[in-house]
Protein backbone atom coordinates (compact mmCIF):
# COMPACT_ATOMS: atom_id res chain seq x y z
CA UNK A 1 0.00 0.00 0.00
CA UNK A 2 1.17 3.77 -0.69
CA UNK A 3 1.73 3.81 3.18
CA UNK A 4 1.69 2.33 6.79
CA UNK A 5 -1.90 0.70 7.55
CA UNK A 6 -3.23 0.11 10.94
CA UNK A 7 -6.45 -1.96 12.31
CA UNK A 8 -8.46 -1.50 14.13
CA UNK A 9 -8.58 2.03 14.56
CA UNK A 10 -10.38 2.01 17.66
CA UNK A 11 -10.49 -0.71 20.24
CA UNK A 12 -13.19 -1.11 23.05
CA UNK A 13 -12.42 -3.82 25.31
CA UNK A 14 -13.34 -5.05 28.94
CA UNK A 15 -10.68 -5.24 31.49
CA UNK A 16 -9.21 -8.87 30.98
CA UNK A 17 -9.71 -9.15 27.63
CA UNK A 18 -6.93 -10.52 24.93
CA UNK A 19 -6.89 -7.65 21.99
CA UNK A 20 -5.02 -8.13 18.97
CA UNK A 21 -3.44 -5.34 16.57
CA UNK A 22 -2.10 -5.07 13.72
CA UNK A 23 0.26 -3.23 11.15
CA UNK A 24 0.33 -3.24 7.41
CA UNK A 25 3.74 -1.50 6.67
CA UNK A 26 5.02 0.08 3.54
CA UNK A 27 6.33 -2.53 1.27
CA UNK A 28 9.92 -3.07 0.93
CA UNK A 29 10.16 -1.60 4.37
CA UNK A 30 12.43 -3.83 6.43
CA UNK A 31 12.09 -2.54 9.82
CA UNK A 32 9.18 -2.48 11.44
CA UNK A 33 8.65 -0.62 14.90
CA UNK A 34 5.97 -0.31 17.81
CA UNK A 35 5.14 2.80 19.86
CA UNK A 36 2.81 3.51 22.69
CA UNK A 37 1.46 7.17 23.47
CA UNK A 38 -0.79 7.16 26.69
CA UNK A 39 -3.18 10.31 27.14
CA UNK A 40 -0.87 13.76 27.21
CA UNK A 41 2.56 11.48 27.21
CA UNK A 42 5.20 11.13 24.81
CA UNK A 43 5.86 8.14 22.72
CA UNK A 44 6.97 4.57 24.06
CA UNK A 45 8.77 2.46 22.37
CA UNK A 46 8.05 -1.17 22.31
CA UNK A 47 9.36 -3.82 20.27
CA UNK A 48 11.68 -3.22 17.07
CA UNK A 49 11.65 -5.58 13.77
CA UNK A 50 14.15 -5.65 11.39
CA UNK A 51 14.08 -8.37 8.47
CA UNK A 52 13.86 -11.78 9.62
CA UNK A 53 16.45 -10.84 12.65
CA UNK A 54 15.24 -11.70 16.30
CA UNK A 55 13.31 -8.87 17.33
CA UNK A 56 14.14 -6.24 19.73
CA UNK A 57 11.46 -6.82 22.65
CA UNK A 58 13.30 -4.90 25.42
CA UNK A 59 10.33 -1.97 25.31
CA UNK A 60 7.11 -4.54 26.18
CA UNK A 61 5.94 -3.01 29.81
CA UNK A 62 5.26 -6.79 30.55
CA UNK A 63 4.69 -10.18 29.56
CA UNK A 64 1.62 -9.69 28.77
CA UNK A 65 2.62 -7.95 25.53
CA UNK A 66 3.94 -10.18 22.12
CA UNK A 67 4.07 -9.26 18.79
CA UNK A 68 5.14 -11.09 16.25
CA UNK A 69 6.04 -10.43 12.20
CA UNK A 70 6.42 -13.07 9.59
CA UNK A 71 9.18 -11.53 6.89
CA UNK A 72 8.98 -8.09 6.13
CA UNK A 73 5.02 -8.33 5.90
CA UNK A 74 2.25 -7.59 8.26
CA UNK A 75 2.81 -7.44 11.85
CA UNK A 76 0.44 -8.25 15.12
CA UNK A 77 0.75 -6.55 18.72
CA UNK A 78 -1.07 -8.67 20.91
CA UNK A 79 -2.09 -7.76 24.77
CA UNK A 80 -3.46 -10.61 27.32
CA UNK A 81 -5.39 -9.67 30.01
CA UNK A 82 -5.74 -6.13 29.47
CA UNK A 83 -5.54 -3.91 31.80
CA UNK A 84 -6.78 -0.11 32.32
CA UNK A 85 -3.38 1.46 32.24
CA UNK A 86 -2.55 -0.36 28.82
CA UNK A 87 -5.30 2.44 27.59
CA UNK A 88 -3.24 4.35 24.72
CA UNK A 89 -2.72 4.78 20.97
CA UNK A 90 -0.49 2.06 20.11
CA UNK A 91 1.39 3.58 17.19
CA UNK A 92 2.92 1.30 14.13
CA UNK A 93 5.98 2.74 11.84
CA UNK A 94 8.22 1.54 9.50
CA UNK A 95 11.46 2.11 7.81
CA UNK A 96 13.35 0.94 4.79
CA UNK A 97 16.40 0.82 6.74
CA UNK A 98 17.30 -0.05 10.11
CA UNK A 99 18.03 2.77 12.82
CA UNK A 100 21.58 3.65 13.49
CA UNK A 101 22.73 1.90 10.05
CA UNK A 102 24.72 4.28 7.97
CA UNK A 103 21.47 5.11 6.04
CA UNK A 104 19.07 6.27 8.88
CA UNK A 105 15.70 5.65 7.37
CA UNK A 106 13.02 8.28 7.28
CA UNK A 107 10.18 6.69 9.57
CA UNK A 108 6.66 6.09 8.21
CA UNK A 109 3.46 6.08 10.90
CA UNK A 110 1.01 4.31 10.73
CA UNK A 111 -2.35 6.26 12.12
CA UNK A 112 -2.59 4.48 15.04
CA UNK A 113 -4.99 1.90 17.06
CA UNK A 114 -6.84 3.63 19.99
CA UNK A 115 -6.74 1.25 22.81
CA UNK A 116 -9.91 1.67 25.53
CA UNK A 117 -10.05 -0.71 28.46
CA UNK A 118 -12.46 -0.41 30.53
CA UNK B 1 20.46 7.71 27.86
CA UNK B 2 19.64 10.87 26.17
CA UNK B 3 17.43 13.41 27.08
CA UNK B 4 15.37 15.57 24.88
CA UNK B 5 14.09 18.60 25.68
CA UNK B 6 11.31 20.74 23.12
CA UNK B 7 10.42 24.53 23.92
CA UNK B 8 8.04 26.06 24.25
CA UNK B 9 5.66 23.42 25.02
CA UNK B 10 2.66 25.16 23.95
CA UNK B 11 2.33 28.09 21.77
CA UNK B 12 -0.60 30.29 20.43
CA UNK B 13 0.04 32.41 17.20
CA UNK B 14 -1.67 34.44 15.14
CA UNK B 15 -1.85 33.27 11.18
CA UNK B 16 1.19 34.43 9.33
CA UNK B 17 3.48 34.64 12.04
CA UNK B 18 6.82 32.95 11.59
CA UNK B 19 7.35 30.12 14.44
CA UNK B 20 10.75 28.67 15.96
CA UNK B 21 10.08 25.34 17.90
CA UNK B 22 13.72 24.09 19.50
CA UNK B 23 14.96 21.00 20.59
CA UNK B 24 18.06 20.48 22.29
CA UNK B 25 19.57 17.23 23.52
CA UNK B 26 22.26 15.78 25.98
CA UNK B 27 23.97 13.17 24.17
CA UNK B 28 25.72 13.54 20.60
CA UNK B 29 23.72 12.21 17.82
CA UNK B 30 23.71 10.49 14.34
CA UNK B 31 20.11 11.45 13.19
CA UNK B 32 17.24 14.02 14.75
CA UNK B 33 13.58 13.65 13.34
CA UNK B 34 10.92 16.28 13.39
CA UNK B 35 7.42 14.85 13.52
CA UNK B 36 4.25 16.21 13.21
CA UNK B 37 0.67 15.07 14.80
CA UNK B 38 -2.41 16.57 14.05
CA UNK B 39 -5.22 16.20 17.05
CA UNK B 40 -7.07 12.51 16.49
CA UNK B 41 -4.63 11.91 13.86
CA UNK B 42 -1.29 9.95 13.11
CA UNK B 43 2.13 11.29 12.81
CA UNK B 44 4.34 12.23 10.00
CA UNK B 45 7.39 12.88 9.26
CA UNK B 46 8.82 15.76 8.80
CA UNK B 47 12.49 16.05 8.31
CA UNK B 48 15.42 13.96 8.95
CA UNK B 49 18.51 15.92 9.51
CA UNK B 50 21.73 14.97 10.42
CA UNK B 51 23.72 18.48 9.71
CA UNK B 52 22.95 21.74 8.18
CA UNK B 53 19.50 22.79 7.45
CA UNK B 54 16.53 21.46 5.19
CA UNK B 55 13.57 23.14 3.58
CA UNK B 56 10.47 22.08 2.60
CA UNK B 57 7.94 24.41 1.97
CA UNK B 58 7.49 26.84 4.64
CA UNK B 59 8.87 24.29 7.21
CA UNK B 60 12.86 24.89 7.90
CA UNK B 61 14.94 22.40 9.96
CA UNK B 62 18.32 23.34 10.79
CA UNK B 63 20.72 21.45 13.39
CA UNK B 64 23.70 22.29 15.10
CA UNK B 65 25.47 19.26 16.13
CA UNK B 66 28.30 21.35 18.27
CA UNK B 67 25.76 22.75 20.49
CA UNK B 68 23.18 20.11 20.43
CA UNK B 69 20.50 22.19 19.11
CA UNK B 70 18.02 21.71 16.24
CA UNK B 71 14.89 24.60 15.08
CA UNK B 72 11.94 23.92 13.45
CA UNK B 73 10.63 27.16 11.64
CA UNK B 74 7.22 27.63 10.19
CA UNK B 75 6.99 30.83 8.23
CA UNK B 76 3.64 32.36 6.91
CA UNK B 77 1.77 30.27 9.50
CA UNK B 78 -1.29 28.79 8.40
CA UNK B 79 -4.72 27.66 11.04
CA UNK B 80 -3.86 23.98 9.22
CA UNK B 81 -0.08 24.14 10.99
CA UNK B 82 -2.08 23.67 14.37
CA UNK B 83 -0.45 20.32 15.73
CA UNK B 84 1.95 18.65 18.03
CA UNK B 85 5.86 19.19 16.83
CA UNK B 86 8.03 16.21 18.19
CA UNK B 87 11.23 15.98 18.22
CA UNK B 88 13.37 12.95 18.26
CA UNK B 89 16.73 12.00 18.01
CA UNK B 90 18.65 8.94 17.40
CA UNK B 91 21.65 8.42 19.38
CA UNK B 92 22.59 5.04 17.85
CA UNK B 93 22.16 3.07 21.21
CA UNK B 94 19.27 1.16 22.38
CA UNK B 95 16.73 -1.02 20.49
CA UNK B 96 15.70 1.51 18.24
CA UNK B 97 17.79 4.62 19.90
CA UNK B 98 15.33 7.01 19.11
CA UNK B 99 14.16 9.17 21.98
CA UNK B 100 11.49 11.54 21.74
CA UNK B 101 10.84 14.98 23.15
CA UNK B 102 7.16 15.46 24.53
CA UNK B 103 6.37 17.52 22.16
CA UNK B 104 5.31 21.23 21.38
CA UNK B 105 1.75 21.91 20.87
CA UNK B 106 1.20 24.73 18.43
CA UNK B 107 -2.25 26.48 18.08
CA UNK B 108 -2.30 29.03 14.43
CA UNK B 109 -5.17 31.45 15.18
CA UNK B 110 -7.14 32.62 12.23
Amino acid sequence: GAGVSQSPSNKVTEKGKDVELRCDPISGHTALYWYRQRLGQGLEFLIYFQGNSAPDKSGLPSDRFSAERTGESVSTLTIQRTQQEDSAVYLCASSRHRQGAANTGELFFGEGSRLTVL
Amino acid sequence: KNEVEQSPQNLTAQEGEFITINCSYSVGISALHWLQQHPGGGIVSLFMLSSGKKKHGRLIATINIQEKHSSLHITASHPRDSAVYICAVHSGGGADGLTFGKGTHLIIQP
